[in-house]
């Protein structure tokens, strides 16, 4: 089974902070997605990573950064968090080969910036 | 550009009854695929059931089916003999290119199983 891991299910940060939220796959995929999610808006992609060391902006990228320094880790950085960053952040990876390509997602991280 | 549409913002089914949950989407490319993903509330998003759009034959999972109607753009899912268990966000989203990076999601439908 495909498994997508996020470091943390709830987080809690100050203003001003950096925040590191880690993403681990064990399906060996070539791409990596990091997704916020908050009520009334669903989905929307911050970035996503197509290989390593690649990376491309999504819908909503301001404030954030990536980095993916292997093919199995995808990183998302809060340079300096805000509270307008609070939200359920979500992380998720897809194969390039088989057609299918359906996203598998990790839990999640709640993040809230006080 | 692509988009999913979702018109139902919540549904309400009395257990083991089948539900219809809409989906409609737009795109002018021939070849994209068509998922059902479900969020219970602890947040994971689950893959529940995929359609390719070459594909002749409606997508079956269990008791997830996909009505897929190409001419009219809509991706149906339907849930038979619901389960309190099924109370949940479900998201309709469709991939658009042939490496698996360009991904939309509807806003979803928060589906509730009456007792």
């Amino acid at each position: 089974d495909v498994k997508v891991t996020q470091s943390s299910r709830y987080l809690v940060k100050r203003t001003g902070e950096k925040v590191f939220l880690e993403c681990v796959q064990d399906m060996d995929h070539e791409n990596m997605f990091w997704y916020r999610q908050d009520p009334g808006l669903g989905l929307r992609l911050i970035y996503f990573s197509y290989d390593v060391k690649m990376k491309e902006k999504g819908d909503i990228p301001e404030g954030y950064s990536v980095s993916r320094e292997k093919k199995e880790r995808f990183s998302l950085i809060l340079e300096s968090a805000s509270t307008n960053q609070t939200s359920m952040y979500l992380c998720a990876s897809s194969g390039a080969t088989g057609g299918l390509h359906e996203q598998y997602f990790g839990p999640g991280t709640r993040l809230t910036v006080t | 550009a692509q988009k999913i549409t979702q018109t139902q913002p919540g549904m309400f089914v009395q257990e083991k009854e089948a539900v219809t949950l809409d989906c409609t989407y737009d795109t002018s490319d021939p070849s994209y695929g068509l998922f059902w993903y479900k969020q219970p509330s602890s947040g994971e998003m689950i893959f529940l059931i995929y359609q390719g759009s070459y594909d002749q034959q409606n997508a079956t999972e269990g008791r997830y089916s996909l009505n897929f109607q190409k001419a009219r753009k809509s991706a149906n899912l339907v849930i038979s003999a619901s389960q309190l268990g099924d109370s949940a966000m479900y998201f309709c989203a469709m991939s658009y290119d042939n490496y698996g990076q360009n991904f939309v999601f509807g806003p979803g439908t928060r589906l509730s199983v009456l007792p």
